[in-house]
């Protein structure tokens, strides 16, 4: 089993719509939890990272931990064209799922 | 603005020729990694630098070598190229050891062995 896993999509939404994008990981010793997006031809970057359980919030992004059921979500509200990208998971920082290709349609 | 460099961003190579992948970074940065990207894989560790000239493997390190002679520097040595490391390679560092350090990527190199 992967320690991060992730649905890879792609996942095509139409402009304004509400995304979720969720992770599991297996080891409940992991603390920190983050999100990095990759557009096409780039390296990831760090777009948010959380600290054990419950929400954070940036704009139109929120991070979400449920430490009880390991699971790890991103959601976008209001998305647009230009959040089309990967999206990858990480818990602890040497770790990462496989992303999730977001396409957001105008 | 923090910068990570990686000196070719497209290489194409022959099966059992050598190659070197070069990275350098801005941010006097302690740590710093190789990973390769594959499709439905996501990002692997290599190898990866807490200190010049000091080396650890990560997940995947077979067929490959590092060298890090100077802080800045990190690179990525395939002694004799294969096929299957056809991949795009990304380099990181990271200020932090810990659980909570941020990564910075640079743009990758997209390598295809022939």
């Amino acid at each position: 089993q992967k320690e991060v896993e992730q649905d890879p999509g792609p996942l095509s939404v139409p402009e304004g719509a509400i995304v979720s994008l969720n992770c599991t990981y297996s080891n409940s010793a992991f603390q920190y939890f983050m999100w990095y997006r990759q557009y096409s031809r780039k390296g990831p970057e760090l777009l948010m990272y959380t600290y054990s359980s419950g929400n954070k919030e940036d704009g139109r992004f929120t991070a979400q931990v449920d430490k009880s059921s390991k699971y790890i979500s991103l959601f976008i509200r209001d998305s647009q064209p230009s959040d089309s990208a990967t999206y990858l998971c990480s818990s602890y920082k040497l770790i990462f799922g496989s992303g999730t290709r977001l396409l957001v349609r105008p | 603005d923090v910068k990570v460099t990686q000196s070719s961003r497209y290489l194409v190579k022959r099966t059992g020729e050598k190659v070197f992948l070069e990275c350098v970074q801005d941010m006097d940065h302690e740590n710093m990694f190789w990973y390769r990207q594959d499709p439905g894989l996501g990002l692997r560790l290599i190898y990866f630098s807490y200190d010049v000239k000091m080396k650890e493997k990560g997940d995947i390190p077979e067929g490959y070598s590092v060298s890090r002679e100077k802080k800045e520097r990190f690179s990525l040595i395939l002694e004799s190229a294969s096929t299957n490391q056809t991949s795009m390679y990304l380099c990181a560092s990271s200020r932090w050891t810990g659980e909570a350090g941020e990564l910075f990527f640079g743009e990758g190199s997209r390598l295809t062995v022939l």
